[in-house]
């Protein structure tokens, strides 16, 4: 069954709010990703918080993972227009070839 | 530094003839490579995977195959394409670096 599941499957919100995503998994991981994907593009890497972390910076992004739960949030601080997008998480698992597994994704609306 | 190519990026293709989608990486050597296909506002599904020439591993029993002919060259192909095979087609490569770079993606129609 599919690793990763994101919500909510759509999001919208105002230009300056602050955009929350979470992410569940079902098995032990080495670490998280997050991804994202501007309509009709590739996907471009954000972040990645590693399974003895709690929490991660990178600009406006914060993201935590909690392995007890087994799920982890992107939180986009001050959004801007410009970080209309879908979101993805990827879990990560080492062992010989196949590692990534991505959920289904948050499809974030920033209006201005 | 590292780029990675992937054509074409829009392909229109009626049932039953063939298909070849082209991944090549640069500014690197032995990447792992792996193509990946998207439904319309889902998630990726891997397809298939490679560590090596000519080293594939497939994920889901498909009507595609893949071909990895020289290190930094991984080829989709079928040779009778189905409609369930329409979709957003995504070549990605990992080396030593735990992330994935993504090419820009082949929109595949088959009609």
């Amino acid at each position: 069954s599919q690793q990763g599941e994101e919500d909510p499957q759509a999001l919208s919100i105002q230009e300056g709010e602050n955009a929350t995503m979470n992410c569940s998994y079902k098995t032990s991981i080495n670490n998280l990703q997050w991804y994202r994907q501007n309509s009709g593009r590739g996907l471009v890497h954000l972040i990645l918080i590693r399974s003895n972390e709690r929490e991660k910076h990178s600009g406006r992004l914060r993201v935590t993972l909690d392995t007890s739960k087994k799920s982890s949030s992107l939180l986009i601080t001050a959004s801007r227009a410009a970080d209309t997008a879908s979101y993805f998480c990827a879990t990560v698992r080492f062992f010989y070839g196949q590692n990534f597994v991505f959920g289904p994704g948050t499809r974030l609306s920033v209006l201005p | 530094s590292q780029t990675i190519h992937q054509w074409p990026a829009t392909l229109v293709q009626p049932v039953g003839s063939p298909l070849s989608l082209e991944c090549t990486v640069e500014g690197t050597s032995n990447p792992n490579l792996y193509w990946y296909r998207q439904a319309a506002g889902r998630g990726l599904q891997l397809l298939f995977y490679s560590v090596g020439i000519g080293q594939i591993s497939s994920e889901v029993p498909q009507n595609l195959s893949a071909s990895r002919p020289q290190d930094r060259q991984f080829i989709l192909s079928s040779k009778k394409l189905l409609l369930s095979d329409s979709g957003f087609y995504l070549c990605a490569w990992r080396r030593y670096n735990e992330k994935l770079f993504f090419g820009s993606g082949t929109q595949l129609s088959v009609l």
